[in-house]
């Protein structure tokens, strides 16, 4: 059953720790992305990645880091210095990073703060 | 850079009444345009896009969008709604390909939350 996983469903983290979201996909697809969903904004573009060992900012990404090693993985890390991390992040994926290619999303990740 | 309004924060509709969302985007040049829904505890998921052609777009589940470039919208309709179509319902527009890095990036409207009562 081909999807985009994403783990954990609910995530709790103490102000200074660092966290890493989960994102995984059996797509075959070639492009992966972060956003991070708040109420009344819409979704808002964290990082993206078109090809393995690569990835470019999106519109919100100071206090975040990603990695690409492999086609299948795009995991999200939350650090320390992201101001006001409490949202909801969903990943998503599409072939080959185009107009015309719909991005499939996950389940979501939702990050609470204490 | 392109950007998408919804104006419509949350609409309140009863069951089999009539429903339009509007969507209006900046953005003069060619235009592609997705409207993308989210049911509560589901993921995001594409309800229908406009790539070129007839300017009235059918999707699933029975709605529809009108792309009228001359007024920069495209708006989502839906002629009788159900208690299932209580969701959140996002426009989006693509940002166009200008080499390089920014190809394939989405920006997203605010979201309009639609609450049907049966």
């Amino acid at each position: 059953d081909g999807g985009i996983t994403q783990s954990p469903k609910y995530l709790f983290r103490k102000e200074g720790q660092n966290v890493t979201l989960s994102c995984e996909q059996n797509l075959n697809h070639d492009a992966m992305y972060w956003y991070r969903q708040d109420p009344g904004q819409g979704l808002r573009l964290i990082y993206y990645s078109q090809i393995v060992n690569d990835f470019q900012k999106g519109d919100i990404a100071e206090g975040y880091s990603v990695s690409r090693e492999k086609k299948e993985s795009f995991p999200l890390t939350v650090t320390s210095a992201q101001k006001n991390p409490t949202a909801f992040y969903l990943c998503a994926s599409s072939f080959l990073a185009g107009v015309w290619n719909e991005q499939f999303f996950g389940p979501g990740t939702r990050l609470t703060v204490l | 850079a392109q950007s998408v309004s919804q104006h419509n924060h949350h609409v309140i509709l009863s069951e089999a009444a009539s429903l339009e969302l509007g969507c209006n985007y900046s953005y003069g040049g060619t235009v592609n345009l997705f409207w993308y829904v989210q049911y509560p505890g589901q993921h995001l998921q594409l309800l229908l896009k406009y790539f070129s052609g007839d300017p009235l777009v059918k999707g699933i589940k029975g709605f529809e969008a009108e792309f009228i470039k001359s007024k920069f919208s495209f708006n989502l309709r839906k002629p009788s709604v159900q208690w299932s179509d209580t969701a959140e319902y996002f426009c989006a527009i693509p940002e166009p390909y200008a080499g390089g890095t920014s190809y394939g990036k989405l920006t997203f409207g605010q979201g309009t939350i639609l609450t049907v009562h049966p």
